[in-house]
């Protein structure tokens, strides 16, 4: 069955102190894997996509990376501004265009 | 419109009743797509459409729940007899061509959803 697993379910983080966020997924054919940031009450916010093992995706101060089992989201010297849940999803061949989404990561950013 | 619109936001309706949920996609882009996401968990997906037909249904719980996007645009997400399980975050989203061939995708771009109670 294809599955999408994010760990861990929340992060707790002292402002400026680096982390990596993880998500695994186990598909058949992927096509992409995407990252969303979701603020309470609002929908995702694209962040980014990324297609192949080896792959890097920057953005302030988030990074993403893929292997072929899992994708890691960075977080260097975070802000309490970057406080959010950080959904990971994957497209594959055979699912049309749907996502499947992983649960997320609740992460807070303390001053 | 500059983003995904959704309305209303919060609906709040008793067991057993009728509702309807609006999605207004972002201009020029052909396909939607909507989810529900329960406390706690992320997006689940219902159903896309590529213009005005329902490419992927899978998703749909149960013959309770039917969409519709008649003229390509607005799309309406319909419960009938609605239950307490049926109590979530309802989202849609869009994207350009929704169709895309290799190794390239297209972003899918999502409002900030309905609120649905049933009480």
């Amino acid at each position: 069955e294809d599955q999408v697993t994010q760990s861990p379910e929340a992060l707790r983080l002292q402002e400026g102190e680096s982390s990596s966020l993880n998500c695994s997924y186990t598909v058949s054919g992927l096509r992409g894997l995407f990252w969303y940031r979701q603020d309470p009450g609002k929908g995702p916010e694209f962040l980014f996509t990324l297609y192949s093992a080896g792959e890097e995706k920057e953005k302030e101060r988030l990074k993403a990376t893929l292997t072929k089992k899992e994708s890691f989201l960075h977080i260097t010297a975070p802000k309490p501004e970057d406080s959010a849940t950080y959904l990971c999803a994957v497209q594959f061949s055979g699912g049309y265009n749907k996502l499947i989404f992983g649960a997320g990561t609740r992460l807070a950013v303390h001053p | 419109g500059a983003g995904v619109s959704q309305t209303p936001s919060n609906k709040v309706t008793e067991k057993g009743k009728y509702v309807e949920l609006r999605c207004d996609p972002i201009s020029g882009h052909t396909a939607l797509y909507w989810y529900r996401q329960s406390l706690g968990q992320g997006p689940e997906f219902l159903i896309y459409f590529q213009g005005t037909g329902a490419a992927d249904d899978s998703g749909l719980p149960n013959d309770r729940f039917f969409a519709v996007r008649p003229e390509g645009s607005v799309s309406t997400l319909k419960i009938q007899r609605t239950e307490r399980g049926d109590s979530a975050v309802y989202l849609c989203a869009s994207s350009l061509k929704g169709k895309t061939s290799g190794s390239s995708t297209d972003t899918q771009y999502f409002g900030p959803g309905t609120r649905l109670t049933v009480l």
